[in-house]
């Protein structure tokens, strides 16, 4: 089965903190993706990254940055935390290459809270 | 920009009665059209998925139907069971994207024993 962890299932932090969220898939996927989910707007596409050192924007990648140096590991970085980033932050990976679309395995989310 | 409209965004059923979400989507260049369950406490999880060259495609009690002129798509479940109960999202793969996918915003399904 393939298996996406998230190192964190809650954390709280405070506003202007430089903030960290690990991902780790472990079924070799090229694809990774970071998301954000809050009540009523669904899920919402903050960067992605097709390999190892590459990164693409999504649709809200204001206030963050991202990381990938190894091909299963995937960071997403709060430069500078603010309350309005708090929320559900959920990664995923899908299997990439000559298959454009495939499945993407989501992990369990972290529950950031900014105080 | 592409988007993925959803509706309803809460259904309640009774325990064996059906359950419609229909979902419309903007980009033509769309192919894959996957939908994910998301129970408490858990990360969304694939339940089942269609592509353009299909129509419909059922999984026991759970079917997906796609208009790809009118852009529109379907998840029905017969048989509803309370086990059902959770959030279900629509997605749509973003034409020239690889495996980059819009979701819905989503929709609580509720199912009363």
């Amino acid at each position: 089965d393939v298996k996406v962890t998230q190192s964190s299932r809650y954390l709280v932090k405070r506003t202007g903190e430089k903030v960290f969220l690990e991902c780790v898939q472990d079924m070799d996927h090229e694809n990774m993706f970071w998301y954000r989910q809050d009540p009523g707007l669904g899920l919402r596409l903050i960067y992605f990254s097709y390999d190892v050192k590459m990164k693409e924007k999504g649709d809200i990648p204001e206030g963050y940055s991202v990381s990938r140096e190894k091909k299963e590991r995937f960071s997403l970085i709060l430069e500078s935390a603010s309350t309005n980033q708090t929320s559900m932050y959920l990664c995923a990976s899908s299997f990439g290459g000559a298959s454009r679309d495939t499945e993407a395995f989501f992990g369990q989310g972290t529950r950031l809270t900014v105080v | 920009g592409e988007n993925v409209e959803q509706h309803p965004s809460t259904l309640s059923v009774q325990e064996g009665d059906s359950a419609v979400i229909k979902c419309t989507y903007s980009d033509s260049a769309s192919n894959y059209f996957p939908w994910y369950k998301q129970e408490l406490g858990k990360g969304p999880q694939l339940i089942i998925d269609i592509r353009s060259n299909v129509g419909e495609k059922k999984d026991q009690r759970i079917a997906v139907t796609l208009n790809k002129t009118a852009k529109h798509f379907s998840l029905h479940i017969t048989e509803t069971q309370p086990e059902d109960s959770a959030v279900y999202f629509c997605a749509a793969g973003r034409g020239g994207s690889q495996g980059n996918l819009i979701f819905g915003k989503g929709t609580k399904l509720s199912v009363k024993p």
